[in-house]
């Protein structure tokens, strides 16, 4: 199994530009989490979705994020117009309860 | 508000050394914690959760509520433990939050 599938795995943009992420959770998977890794931090959670549904996403920039789950499987992350302050690897995690998460690959992103 | 502190950035120890990795937690109810290691150019993936206590890879991790901390150990450090090791605490309405990491460096 591929387990989550993250794409693209890098990404170089210049600021203000907009970028979209997307994340196949692993099959069967109801909970999908979205997280932001700067250098040298850990992984801070932007949003959680169970099933379609987006329950926690306090976390989230909603001035320039948005996110969506269509039909409870794949998810797309979107920064626009993004700054240079975005630049992190953003991960995605689906998890089949609440505990134990699987992580994917995640996304370099670069704003130049 | 949870909060998970991992004070050391990096900690280097010796093949065949006692690793011991900390973490301290700080939360008002009763949470699940967990450690996640990501190897080089691997992804993130569990280790370890306090739930089952089990030992995996020879690495136990026990939950002191007393002292809020929840450190990873190993009796002897092989080269391949060296990774970025995270301590996560899932608290109220299963919301999760990570350390900032703590490198471990095995020294042949």
């Amino acid at each position: 199994e591929a387990g989550v599938v993250q794409s693209p795995r890098y990404k170089i943009i210049e600021k203000k530009q907009p970028v979209a992420f997307w994340c196949n959770p692993i099959s069967g998977h109801n909970t999908l989490y979205w997280y932001r890794q700067n250098l040298g931090q850990g992984p801070e959670l932007l949003i959680r979705y169970e099933n379609e549904e987006a329950v926690d996403d306090s976390q989230l920039p909603k001035d320039r994020f948005s996110a969506e789950r269509l039909k409870g499987v794949d998810s797309t992350l979107k920064i626009q117009p993004a700054e240079l302050g975005d630049s992190a690897v953003y991960l995605c995690a689906s998890s089949p309860a609440w505990d134990e998460q699987y992580f994917g690959p995640g996304t370099r992103l670069t704003v130049t | 508000a949870q909060r998970v502190t991992q004070p050391e950035k990096l900690l280097s120890v010796f093949k065949g050394a006692p690793v011991e990795l900390k973490c301290n937690y700080s939360y008002s109810g009763s949470p699940e914690l967990f450690w996640y290691v990501q190897y080089s150019r691997q992804r993130l993936q569990l280790l370890l959760r306090h739930i089952s206590r089990e030992s995996i890879k020879g690495f136990t991790a026990d939950l002191n509520k007393g002292e809020t901390s929840f450190h990873l150990k190993k009796p002897f450090a092989q080269e391949e433990d060296s990774a970025m090791y995270y301590c996560a605490l899932s608290g109220g309405y299963q919301k999760v939050t990570f350390g900032t990491g703590t490198k471990l460096q095995v020294i042949p």
